[in-house]
């Protein structure tokens, strides 16, 4: 099982529609929770962290946290054609890994005129 | 500096060469990651820095690679008798205090070993 898991998708939504995208993480005693922009040919960019359960807003975007299900979501409301890019979850585990983010392989999406 | 600078941006070496790449991370930055990203793959971490020291090195593939912070600032990772596997993106990023708070990454250094 991999620490972090993403589908890797493509997945396609139409402009101005809500894009969902989910990562579930191995370690439960996980406590920071990253979602990164990527652009093609680009580094990752920090969109948003969580480190409660719940959910967080930021302007169109949304992360939900769920340590009992072990679950990390982001939404993205509006949806753009510049939001298409590899989305990748990451996490800060427990113990020993504390110093390094654990990524997931990402999530591809599109966004469709 | 404005951000996390890497030079070379791209290095192409022939297997069996060593190679050096650099990363210059935020000014007042304490701790500084290197990861190692292959393609269609999520970034994997190498090694962590905090100031001069090297507090983690446990994500390095083998012994033909090696990192520095000697002055606690600028970072060098080396790669020595480079192999076909090791072609990758090599990025680095650096956070102001420990490893808990948002890492900001560089534009990375996309090596091809032939």
């Amino acid at each position: 099982q991999k620490e972090v898991e993403q589908n890797s998708g493509p997945l396609s939504v139409p402009e101005g529609a809500i894009a969902s995208l989910n990562c579930t993480y191995s370690d439960r005693g996980s406590q920071s929770f990253f979602w990164y922009r990527q652009y093609s040919g680009k580094s990752p960019e920090l969109i948003m962290f969580i480190y409660s359960n719940g959910d967080k807003e930021d302007g169109r975007f949304t992360a939900q946290l769920n340590k009992a299900s072990q679950y990390v979501s982001l939404l993205i409301r509006d949806s753009q054609p510049s939001d298409s890019a590899t989305y990748l979850c990451a996490v800060i585990p427990s113990g020993g890994g504390g110093n390094k983010l654990t990524f997931g392989t990402g999530t591809q999406l599109k966004v469709e005129l | 500096g404005a951000g996390v600078s890497q030079s070379p941006r791209y290095k192409v070496a022939k297997r069996g060469q060593d190679v050096a790449l650099r990363c210059d991370p935020i000014s007042g930055h304490v701790s500084l990651f290197w990861y190692q990203q292959a393609l269609g793959q999520g970034p994997e971490f190498l090694t962590y820095f905090q100031n001069e020291a090297q507090l983690d090195k446990s994500g390095l593939p083998s012994d033909r690679f090696f990192a520095e912070r000697p002055e606690g600032s600028v970072s060098t990772l080396k790669i020595q008798r480079t192999q076909q596997e090791d072609s990758a993106v090599y990025l680095c990023a650096s956070s102001l205090v420990g490893p808990l708070e948002t890492q900001y990454f560089g534009p990375g250094t996309r090596l091809l070993v032939l």
